[in-house]
Formats: C-alpha cells, structure tokens, sequence
C-alpha cells in the first residue's frame, strides 16, 4: 500500500539462530532506513543508507548487521539475539537525505521475538 | 531535555469532540515537522506535514510555533476511526547535509462512541 515491503512480517527466533529481515522499496526513493520500535519507547533510528552506502550507524550491537545491495532492498541480518531485541522493526525510505523536508514512508514492520 | 517531547495520554474522547495533541523539540535548528499516524501494531502512516506556521486538511490543523519549539496538532469533529496513536516527528540536520527525523513517543487518543 505505501510502497515499502517487508518480510516475514512475524518472526519468533532463538538466541542461537541465524535470521534476515528484507526490506523492499517500489517508489525510486535513494534513501531507506531501519528502525526499532520497542513497547513505551519512540522509534529508534538504527541505520540508514544513502545511494547504497552506509552513512548512519546509531551504536547498535554488532549482532545486527545490515546489507544494501541496491536502492531497492535493504536486509537486516540478525544472529545470537537477546531477548531485548524482541521489537518491532520497520524499514523506511525517502527520496533522499538532502534538505530537510524529505518524508519517510515505512513499511508494516517485522515483529520480532527472541526467545 | 527530551528531543521530541509528546503527552502519551490517553486522550479519551467523545466522537464530534475537538481534541488537540502538544509537542515541543528541542532542536532549535529542526527544518520541518510532521505528525504520523500509528494503528495499533501497524506502521506509522504520514499525516501532515508542517512546514511554515500551520497547515490545515479538512478536520485537521497543524500549528508550528518556532520561537517557543512547539507543535500541536488540532482533530475536529472526531471519528471513531481517528483512534490511534499521534506521532510528533522532527526533522533535524545531522550532518554533512543530510538530515534524519527524531519521533516523539506518541499520544494515544481512544475516540468513544
């Protein structure tokens, strides 16, 4: 409906296991982003790229990894979670980073428990 | 101080009511500022954005007052649908051009019959 995909858009993992989360963009937007949005607290920004390259880690652990491998997708790589991580978490884009009235559109997130 | 600074509610209302939702940032530098509209456990969806004093659209008016770094958001003739949660988002630099937005905690309205 808005043009950002994500999938699963429900996943239930241990703390052992390997998972990707995949995000997918249909606007021709430059910029896309990951979030984390925990229960009582705003969303987190975690990463975002810009043209396919990184240009924001916000000191997230290094049991998230990200990969862009093109303007349209962007994967959240997860291993050996905590159960604090279990989250929601979104993925956005937005035409670009340039100047400061650039919205961003989310996708219906992944909800993520870790057991 | 709080970057995005919302009162989380409740804000129970009866449907027709006015109801209006506060925020202040901290930012003095912010360029812009939107309100998103979050259903429960789903994504937030773009409702206004603000980018001068205020805009208005159909039942909704959003005030931008910077001197004093606040927004609010005013919902007139309120639905039953309007229930769901108000996100305060500002839009702040951060660095070699590029900008990234800040999101309040939310104000949850619960719109009764």
């Amino acid at each position: 409906e808005t043009g950002v995909t994500q999938t699963p858009r429900h996943l239930v993992m241990g703390m052992t296991n390997k998972k990707s989360l995949k995000c997918e963009q249909h606007l021709g937007h430059n910029a896309m982003y990951w979030y984390k949005q925990s229960a009582k607290k705003p969303l987190e920004l975690m990463f975002v790229y810009s043209l396919e390259e990184r240009v924001e880690n916000n000191s997230v652990p290094s049991r998230f990894s990200p990969e862009c491998p093109n303007s349209s997708h962007l994967f959240l790589h997860l291993h050996t979670l905590q159960p604090e991580d279990s989250a929601l978490y979104l993925c956005a884009s937005s035409q670009d980073m340039q100047g400061g009235y650039n919205e961003q559109f989310f996708g219906p997130g992944t909800r993520l428990t870790v057991l | 101080r709080k970057e995005v600074e919302q009162d989380p509610g409740p804000f129970n209302v009866p449907e027709g009511a006015t109801v209006a939702f506060n925020c202040t940032y901290s930012n003095s530098a912010s360029q812009s500022f939107f309100w998103y509209r979050q259903d429960c456990r789903k994504e937030p969806k773009l409702l206004m954005s603000v980018y001068s004093s205020g805009n208005e659209d159909g039942r909704f008016t959003a005030q931008l007052n910077r001197a004093s770094q606040y927004i609010s958001l005013l919902i007139r003739d309120s639905k039953l649908s309007d229930s769901a949660t108000y996100l305060c988002v500002v839009n702040g630099y951060s660095g070699a051009g590029s900008y990234q937005l800040t999101f309040g905690k939310g104000t949850k309205l619960s719109v009764i019959p």
